[in-house]
């Protein structure tokens, strides 16, 4: 498509339970990333894909939350045993993963709509 | 020291004025800058890059000061629908292509 897609963009799901939270970023952007964001508040950082290299899962909150890109293409987040602090809207972004410097091409990321989850 | 940091605002200004935000960052060494726009209840959105020799686009002025380490965004003649948080986003050397957001500035352009 022509730009991130997420899926599913609500998810209402009771605490304990498991989510999956699906992630289709822009053909040929080989950086992914995941964010998450409460209300109110700003991005929280939570894990960074790039090419064929190990994740940066430094954002990871705890080891409930999983993150795994198959093929280097679509990614999916997993958060086991929700609780009511996972509630937010998380927020998929993918780039074209190369860093050009001053005016060459200052390529940012671009977002998908998110899917706002809530935990009950 | 978080590697970067804004102004949460808000910043409340009439229509037409000129409104400026900061947004210092820790690695000197970072490389590549961008401001983001986010409108309520919606995804950040790309608004423009910052290249070393400033850059402008339409009432939208970006700068980039190295040596003290922060960028800067200006909007001249604000609109209403200029109304919207803005994130300033750094790409942190040494963090591979990772992009670093700010918390974003909250801007509130009123009649």
């Amino acid at each position: 498509g022509a730009g991130v897609s997420q899926s599913p963009s609500n998810k209402v799901t009771e605490k304990g339970k498991d989510v999956e939270l699906r992630c289709d970023p822009i053909s040929g952007h080989t950086a992914l990333y995941w964010y998450r964001q409460s209300l109110g508040q700003g991005l929280e950082f939570l894990i960074y894909f790039q090419g064929n290299s190990a994740p940066d899962k430094s954002g990871l909150p705890s080891d409930r939350f999983s993150a795994e890109r198959t093929g280097g293409s679509v990614s999916t987040l997993t958060i086991q045993r929700t609780q009511q602090e996972d509630s937010a809207v998380y927020l998929c972004a993918s780039s074209l993963g190369a860093v050009y410097r001053d005016r060459a091409l200052g390529i940012g990321a671009f977002f998908g709509q998110g899917t706002r989850l809530t935990v009950v | 020291r978080k590697e970067v940091e804004q102004d949460p605002g808000p910043f409340n200004v009439p229509e037409g004025a000129t409104v400026a935000f900061n947004c210092t960052y820790s690695n000197s060494a970072s490389q590549s800058f961008f401001w983001y726009r986010q409108d309520c209840r919606k995804e950040p959105k790309l608004l423009m890059s910052v290249y070393s020799s400033g850059n402008e686009d339409g009432r939208f002025t970006a700068q980039l000061n190295r040596a003290s380490q922060y960028i800067s965004l200006l909007i001249r003649d604000s609109k209403l629908s200029d109304s919207a948080t803005y994130l300033c986003v750094v790409n942190p050397a040494g963090g591979g292509n990772k992009l670093t957001f700010g918390t974003g500035t909250q801007l509130k352009v009123e009649l």
